[in-house]
């Protein structure tokens, strides 16, 4: 059981937006900056989404990050077939004392 | 180019050792933070351990506490994960991470397979 909750599946047809939600607690996204990671299947996560809703170079603008109080949502527009990935939210967990990871949401390009 | 490469993983028996090496190039190792992620068969992405730019402060995951140890050589640009102690459910993908501020993680290595056996 993760300590940030997230929709085990996600799906949308080529051009939809699509959202992915992600909800925690008063000592993780209530108190703590989040990040948003793509992982393609045998890749490495990617970094799309940082302090909750600011993207690094070279991730495109049709990706957007969102916050408020203890829950987030990360947005992808004009959605393409490079999409499908898993999607995982995370952020600092000031009672853990360490990083807490969503569950990941599967996005399948329908 | 800025890049992470993980190495020493393998299959190792319930209860043995192994120490994974994850050696930075392309940027300046000694500004930086460092976490190890690993991703278990089916399941989603778990936050290890976590070291401070000079190794003062050390986190890590109650999962593993006791069993795995973080750690880092400036002068090698290297970070380390000592893992003894090793159980089934220690079986993942081992990932080191560069923490981008803040309490994010902007790179990542390929990751290194460990598979405890029984």
């Amino acid at each position: 059981q993760s300590v940030l909750t997230q929709p085990p599946s996600a799906s949308g047809t080529p051009g939809q937006r699509v959202t992915i939600s992600c909800s925690g607690g008063s000592s993780n996204i209530g108190h703590n900056p989040l990040s948003w990671y793509q992982q393609l299947p045998g890749r490495a996560p990617k970094l799309l989404i940082y302090a909750d809703n600011q993207r690094p170079s070279g991730v495109p603008d049709r990706l957007s990050g969102s916050k408020s109080g203890t829950s987030a949502s990360l947005a992808i527009s004009g959605l393409q077939s490079e999409d499908e990935a898993d999607y995982y939210c995370a952020t600092y967990d000031d009672s853990l004392n360490g990083w807490v990871f969503g569950g990941g949401t599967k996005l399948t390009v329908l | 180019e800025v890049q992470l490469v993980e190495s020493g993983g393998g299959v190792v028996q319930r209860g043995g050792s192994l120490r994974l090496s994850c050696q930075a190039s392309g940027f300046t190792f000694i500004n930086y933070e460092f976490s190890w992620v690993r991703r278990a068969p089916g399941k989603g992405l778990e936050w290890v351990s976590h070291i401070s730019s000079l190794g003062s402060d050390i986190k890590i995951a109650d999962s593993v506490r006791g069993r795995f140890t973080i750690s880092r050589d400036n002068t090698q640009d290297s970070l380390y994960l000592q893992m003894s102690s090793l159980r089934v459910e220690d079986t993942a993908v081992y990932y080191c991470a560069r923490g981008w501020s803040p309490d994010a993680f902007d790179i990542w290595g390929q990751g290194t397979v460990v598979t405890v056996s029984s």
